[in-house]
């Protein structure tokens, strides 16, 4: 297993109501990621982070925002969650060499 | 717009018999290219990749082939197993810069015994 741990794994909420994912790894990689996973779609990214308080957006980040204020966190906010952010979150990491992206085992968030 | 696309929602092998999965591209500035195999409430794991200097990958059970003119990749596992039935995704990214992944839309393989 590449160390990767999302929590929670499990969330239902209501709409409007803020949101926080938390992916932590000990694996000391520079870079991490943020997926959503949604049927006919694949992975798309959300955000990323290549260091500690350096982060970019991605495909699909509107409605959401992120932090990582140390090397082993990776925060995912939905500051007012909507039904269309309903979906499987996946965490990944990897570092510069160019070594392959590795994932956590998501979290499935159902917004009502 | 799609970037990367997988045609075959799903695919239906017999055991010990030859699976090929396939992947179309349409940014040609993609150089690194990877193939990535995911069980239900798991992560995908990272399977087998390529570079866009080769044609050819293998690795055991595992052989990636890239087509760069046609902007085409495929997966082929020999023999197919009851263990490879899972969903596969192809996925595509520049070696340089952020390594930010764009992925197909999968396709589930079922290995029939």
């Amino acid at each position: 297993d590449a160390g990767i741990t999302q929590s929670p794994r499990h969330k239902v909420t209501e709409t409007g109501t803020p949101v926080t994912l938390r992916c932590h790894q000990t694996e000391n990689h520079r870079y991490m990621y943020w997926y959503r996973q949604d049927p006919g779609h694949g992975l798309r990214l959300i955000h990323y982070s290549y260091g500690v308080k350096d982060t970019d957006k991605g495909e699909v980040s509107d409605g959401y925002s992120v932090s990582r204020s140390k090397t082993e966190d990776f925060l995912l906010t939905l500051e007012s969650a909507t039904s269309s952010q309903t979906s499987v979150y996946f965490c990944a990491i990897s570092d510069p060499d160019g070594s392959p992206q590795h994932f956590g085992d998501g979290t499935r968030l159902s917004i009502l | 717009d799609q970037q990367v696309k997988q045609n075959s929602p799903s695919l239906s092998v017999q055991e010990g018999r030859i699976s090929i999965l396939n992947c179309d591209y349409t940014n040609s500035m993609f150089d690194y290219f990877l193939w990535y195999k995911k069980y239900p409430a798991e992560g995908p794991t990272f399977l087998i990749s390529i570079s866009s200097i080769k044609d050819k990958n293998e690795d055991g059970r595992f052989t990636v082939f890239l087509n760069k003119s046609a902007k085409h990749l495929s997966l082929h596992i020999v023999p197919s197993q009851p263990g490879d039935s899972a969903v596969y995704f192809c996925a595509a990214r520049r070696i340089q810069g952020a390594q930010k992944l764009v992925f197909g839309q999968g396709t589930r393989l079922t290995i029939n015994p």
